[in-house]
């Protein structure tokens, strides 16, 4: 079974805008870790967020921030007011005992944004 | 600067010829991992390493090979390259892998076999 299910494949967004990238997981361990990266046209992947499963308060990095829904699942960023430079692909990854620590990656999501 | 660091950045080569992917870090970091990254795929872990002569099998280690002699060298072998090893490499390296510990990538290789 899929660990990590992004579900959007592409999305174009309308510059100013906010955005919201859709990460659904799959863990019946208590405790683990959620990631967000972006990977510009460059190539190069870019930590962006974090969120532990015991944290209290949803996770936030100036533009980011994480929606965090435990029970269902779900690991959403989001990224208000979006900027052309926000163009990328965006990966949500997580990290449990399961994986023996490793981080398993969702298949990512393209992000356009329009101006 | 706090970097990761990967040779060549890209490299086409034919079937079987054994080629070396370096990749060095100069974090002091205990962990460090190689992955693939293929469209559609998201990354797939190759081999990862928890400290210096560590080295454990991700999900797709067949037709690799990694050694970890050094804390700061992490390098992908291929012996005898297939076109299916075309691919997108990263490294990457983490100060160890328990709680909001980031991975650090390195810039990527491009490989194609041919």
């Amino acid at each position: 079974a899929q660990k990590i299910t992004q579900t959007q494949p592409g999305m174009f967004v309308q510059e100013k805008e906010a955005v919201t990238l859709d990460c659904t997981y799959d863990t019946s361990d208590p405790s683990y870790g959620l990631f967000w990266y972006k990977q510009p046209s460059s190539g190069e992947m870019i930590f962006l967020i974090y969120q532990g499963s015991y944290d209290q308060q949803n996770a936030t990095e100036g533009r980011y921030s994480l929606n965090f829904q435990k029970a269902r699942k779900s690991a959403n960023l989001v990224i208000s007011a979006s900027q052309l430079g926000d163009s990328a692909m965006y990966f949500c990854a997580m990290r449990d005992v399961d994986s023996n620590y490793q981080l398993i990656w969702g298949a990512g999501t393209k992000l356009i944004i329009k101006p | 600067e706090a970097q990761v660091t990967q040779n060549p950045r890209y490299l086409i080569t034919v079937t079987g010829k054994k080629l070396t992917v370096t990749c060095s870090q100069n974090m002091n970091h205990e962990y460090m991992s190689w992955y693939r990254q293929d469209p559609g795929l998201g990354l797939r872990q190759i081999y990862y390493s928890m400290n210096v002569e560590v080295t454990d099998k991700g999900d797709v280690p067949e037709g690799y090979k990694v050694s970890r002699k050094e804390k700061r060298n992490f390098p992908l072998i291929l012996e005898s390259p297939s076109p299916n090893q075309t691919s997108l490499y990263f490294c990457a390296s983490s100060l160890s892998i328990a709680g909001v510990s980031e991975q650090y990538f390195g810039p990527g290789t491009r490989l194609t076999v041919t």
